[in-house]
C-alpha cells in the first residue's frame, strides 16, 4: 500500500538556518504529493504540492521538488523564522490529478516538530 | 479557502461511553473527510462522507464503531462508540473545495479514561 516516511524529528534551529526535512514515498501508479503545516493551535494548512516529477512546489519561501527517480519529495527553506516553528506532514494522494477531478484519500507521514529559536 | 468548525474541541470521556464530534462548514463542498492522530503517529483516513450516500470506511475501521452522518453539504458528524483508552487521539475533519484542495479543521482532542 502506500506509504509516506520523513526524517524523525524534532528538529531544532536557529533563525537564518537552511531547513531541510526529508520525505519519501511508496505508492502505486502516480502520486500527488503535497506538504501541510500545523501551527501551535491552528489546523492543518496546505503550504505547497507537486502533481508531476520534476514539478516544483513553493509558497513562504519553501520548496519542494517532485524526484520520481528517488520517490522523495524534501521540503527545504534557505532562511527560517522563528514563525517557521510547526508541525510539518508530507503527505499523498495516490490518485493522479487529472484536472477536475478529485485528490480524494491522503496518506501522511509522521510529521516533524520544527522549533526555530531567535 | 474553506473553513472548518468543529466541536467540541476537546473532551475527557469514561470508557464505554460514545462521543458525537460535529464538523461545519462555511461553504457547500461535496466530499469530507474523517481522519484520527494517534499519539505521536500520522493522521489516518477513517471513512470519506459524500452526501446522500453512505460514507465509505477505510480497512480497519468499521460503521457500528464509528458512525457518520452527513445531512448536508456543510455539516457532518463522526461518533466514536463504546470508547476505550486506545480510541484517545485527535479527530479531524477535511473538506475537498472545488479546487480539489483538502482544508482541515482544527481537530477535536478526546482522552478516554
Amino acid at each position: 500500500g502506500d506509504s509516506v516516511t520523513q526524517m524523525e524529528g524534532p528538529v531544532t534551529l536557529s533563525e537564518e538556518a537552511f531547513l531541510t526535512i526529508n520525505c519519501t514515498y511508496t505508492a502505486t501508479g502516480y502520486p500527488s504529493l503535497f506538504w501541510y503545516v500545523q501551527y501551535p493551535g491552528e489546523g492543518l494548512q496546505l503550504l505547497l504540492k507537486a502533481t508531476k516529477a520534476d514539478d516544483k512546489g513553493s509558497n513562504k519561501g519553501f520548496e519542494a521538488t517532485y524526484r520520481k527517480e528517488t520517490t522523495s519529495f524534501h521540503l527545504e527553506k534557505g532562511s527560517v523564522q522563528v514563525s517557521d516553528s510547526a508541525v510539518y506532514f508530507c503527505a499523498l494522494s495516490s490518485l493522479p490529478y487529472r484536472g477536475g477531478t478529485s485528490y480524494g484519500k491522503l496518506t501522511f507521514g509522521q510529521g516533524t516538530i520544527l522549533t526555530v529559536h531567535p | 479557502s474553506a473553513v472548518i468548525s468543529q466541536k467540541p474541541s476537546r473532551d475527557i470521556c469514561q470508557r464505554g461511553t460514545s462521543l458525537t464530534i460535529q464538523c461545519q462548514v462555511d461553504s457547500q463542498v461535496t466530499m469530507m473527510f474523517w481522519y484520527r492522530q494517534q499519539p505521536g503517529q500520522s493522521l489516518t483516513l477513517i471513512a470519506t462522507a459524500n452526501q446522500g450516500s453512505e460514507a465509505t470506511y477505510e480497512s480497519g475501521f468499521v460503521i457500528d464503531k464509528f458512525p457518520i452522518s452527513r445531512p448536508n453539504l456543510t455539516f457532518s458528524t463522526l461518533t466514536v462508540s463504546n470508547m476505550s483508552p486506545e480510541d484517545s487521539s485527535i479527530y479531524l475533519c477535511s473538506v475537498e473545495d472545488k479546487g480539489h484542495e483538502q482544508f482541515f479543521g482544527p481537530g477535536t482532542r478526546l482522552t478516554v479514561l
